[in-house]
């Protein structure tokens, strides 16, 4: 397998564009999660999902953020509008089951700045 | 709410030498699992090393070895023999062990910078 895949690898874009990242978890992993990593507030779930339904999004700064998982091979996170605060890496990171041994495999992430 | 904290922001060592990263964290829960996640320049966020809350043996992987004091709530990782190749970030992460919505997120601490000197 080609473990997480995401996409793009780096994004800049300009503040009140729409930005969308891609990721392709594991086949065959239930569990879906997106974490962004800055330097004020390291590493931090924004939301996961578990078999394509979203269970936690209390990591969601605000309404700008979305994300969504259509089938169980792919999923996005939408900022609409962008502000320069948004920018950060965001991580893609899948899993199987619960157990400690499931661990979690990250995407190398995408590197988002917003200018 | 569960916290992770790692006091030190970077570690000096010598190659071949052994270093000791610190990590504490704050629980009510009984069960759950500690992790060291590394990540070098690349990005990626390798797993180097888990440990159950419940088993008292420290867990070992290779050159990596943890220190778990469950009491004092401290999770140490111990590399051996230091190769240029661990220079990275390395960050301790807890996950509550229960089947419920928040026992599957991973709580990070903010880092530790390994710098290897040759």
């Amino acid at each position: 397998d080609a473990g997480v895949i995401q996409s793009p690898r780096h994004e800049v874009t300009e503040m009140g564009q729409e930005v969308t990242l891609r990721c392709k978890p594991i086949s065959g992993h239930d569990y879906l999660f997106w974490y962004r990593q800055t330097m004020m507030r390291g590493l931090e779930l924004l939301i996961y999902f578990n078999n394509n339904v979203p269970i936690d999004d209390s990591g969601m700064p605000e309404d700008r953020f979305s994300a969504k998982m259509p089938n169980a091979s792919f999923s996005t996170l939408k900022i609409q509008p962008s502000e320069p605060r948004d920018s950060a890496v965001y991580f893609c990171a899948s899993r199987h089951g619960q157990g400690v041994n499931t661990e979690a495999f990250f995407g190398q992430g995408t590197r988002l700045t917003v200018v | 709410a569960q916290t992770v904290t790692q006091s030190q922001p970077e570690m000096s060592v010598q190659e071949a030498e052994t270093v000791t990263l610190s990590c504490t964290y704050d629980t009510s829960e009984s069960d759950y699992y500690l992790f060291w996640y590394k990540q070098p320049p690349s990005r990626q966020m390798i797993l180097v090393i888990r440990q159950e809350a419940y088993k008292q043996q420290n867990a070992t992987e290779n050159r990596f070895s943890v220190n778990f004091q469950k009491a004092a709530k401290s999770f140490s990782l111990k590399i051996s023999d230091s190769q240029l190749g661990d220079a990275a970030m390395y960050f301790c992460a807890y996950r509550r062990g229960v089947i419920k919505a928040a026992g599957n997120k991973l709580t990070f601490g903010g880092g530790t910078r390994v710098l290897v000197k040759p």
